[in-house]
């Protein structure tokens, strides 16, 4: 079975400086997605980035990119430039690219709380 | 706004009731999932409906149910409810399911007294 770990259970960081949140996984499948969830005091979740395990490149979305070691198993979120509206929770998930009968269940990490200092 | 909706956003009930929460998916999304977040906690997995069919389930309670109506619009039915069902009830929504990412609704929080 698959497997999500978010070792930091809580970060901070100084506005506009950089931060790093980690993420390990663990599965014997070759294709896959990653995704990481923003959760704000709001508590909505809100997709920060994705990442197809078939491409080698690391994805970007503005101030957030991926490290993304397949070999490694190991998917990074680095937030560049801080805001305090990047407070929040943030989860990891995992999501196979292939399933039985369409049986496509995500696994989430426990989460990292971030705190952006001002 | 994620186009996902979901109904009522905040629910206050006794323990051995029975609610219902309603989620509307995105248009054109055939596939919903439930979710469970209690406090300060991850989220579980409960149950997956792709047009209509149950397709995967998590960690869902034998109290619990859910379906998916012809509309797609999707509810989940948790009875008998106890003082640990208190937590917010999440229902996100996808295109299909071999597409990659999932928007979620706003959530439900379900408190039982």
């Amino acid at each position: 079975a698959q497997t999500v770990t978010q070792s930091q259970p809580e970060m901070s960081v100084q506005e506009a400086e950089t931060v790093t949140l980690s993420c390990t996984y663990d599965t014997s499948e070759s294709d896959y997605y990653l995704f990481w969830y923003k959760q704000p005091p709001s508590r909505q979740m809100i997709l920060v980035i994705r990442q197809e395990a078939y491409k080698q490149q690391n994805a970007t979305e503005n101030r957030f990119s991926v490290n993304f070691q397949k070999a490694a198993k190991s998917f990074s979120l680095k937030i560049s430039d801080s805001q305090l509206g990047d407070a929040a929770m943030y989860f990891c998930a995992y999501r196979s690219a292939t399933g039985t009968s369409g049986t496509y269940k995500y696994i989430f990490g426990t989460g990292t709380r971030l705190k952006v200092l001002a | 706004d994620s186009g996902v909706t979901q109904t009522p956003k905040h629910l206050i009930t006794a323990t051995g009731q029975r609610v219902t929460l309603r989620c509307s998916p995105r248009s054109g999304d055939l596939s919903v999932y439930w979710y469970q977040q209690s406090l300060d906690q991850g989220l579980q997995f409960l149950i997956q409906y792709y047009n209509g069919e149950e397709r995967a389930k998590g960690n869902i309670l034998e109290r619990f149910s859910a379906q998916q109506f012809p509309d797609l619009h999707s509810e989940l039915n948790l009875s008998s409810l106890e003082l640990g069902d208190s937590a917010l009830y999440f229902c996100a929504s996808s295109v299909a399911p071999q597409f990659g990412e999932q928007f979620f609704g706003p959530g439900t929080r379900l408190t039982v007294l």
